[in-house]
């Protein structure tokens, strides 16, 4: 079973708005991360979070990490038709795998 | 560096025809990983390599899938006999460890007829 599960499950959006999804788990964690799936490509790595950090940035990506909460979210600032894309979320569950989740699919309308 | 490489891209076959997959890791990476993707299940492990060596394929579907990495620049994964359940697309990727960031290939998109 995923460890991790997104939400929403589609997401649409208009060019230049902000697009925020968000990752729930089941067990401890020591990191979580995002990747970014185009259509037809293998997932990108996009950004990881220790269980020790609370929020980190990178470049318009902002993830936030609540171990209490067992959730995690992403938000893209100022979205683009580029990132129109599947996201998905991935925790170490298990020593030495990654769980991915079902996957967000974010549309930026022009 | 070159990234994960992966061939064929595409792949159409009848059922009962053997298929193998082949995936070149990147370069220092001691970790592989073979994934498949589809609508209804999503990204399924279906087995991971570390240092050349098997540690988890209980996610192989059945008998009929098998992989293999004879050395720590190449890894196939064959099906033999294919069935059309198992069109799907499928992911090689690799890392410096099985939890660390994983750099994935473009997949091959495999259709059985």
């Amino acid at each position: 079973s995923q460890q991790g599960e997104e939400d929403p499950q589609a997401l649409s959006i208009q060019e230049g708005e902000n697009a925020t999804m968000n990752c729930s788990y089941k067990t401890s964690i020591n990191n979580l991360q995002w990747y970014r799936q185009n259509s037809g490509r293998g997932l990108v790595h996009l950004i990881l979070i220790r269980s020790n950090e609370r929020e980190k940035h990178s470049g318009r990506l902002r993830v936030t990490l609540d171990t209490s909460k067992k959730s995690s979210s992403l938000l893209i600032t100022a979205s683009r038709a580029a990132d129109t894309a599947s996201y998905f979320c991935a925790t170490d569950a298990e020593d030495y795998k990654l769980s991915f989740g079902a996957g967000t699919t974010v549309t930026v309308r022009a | 560096d070159a990234g994960v490489i992966q061939s064929p891209r595409h792949e159409v076959t009848e059922m009962g025809q053997e298929v193998t997959l082949r995936c070149k890791p990147i370069s220092g990476h001691n970790s592989l990983f073979w994934y498949r993707q589809t609508m209804m299940r999503g990204l399924e492990l279906l087995i991971y390599f570390n240092n050349n060596v098997p540690i988890d394929d209980s996610g192989m579907p059945e008998d009929r899938f098998s992989a293999k990495m004879p050395n720590a620049s190449f890894s196939t994964l064959k099906i033999q006999p294919s069935e059309p359940r198992d069109s799907a697309v499928y992911f090689c990727a690799s890392s410096t460890g099985g939890t660390d960031t994983q750099y994935f290939g473009p997949g091959t998109r495999l259709t059985v007829l």
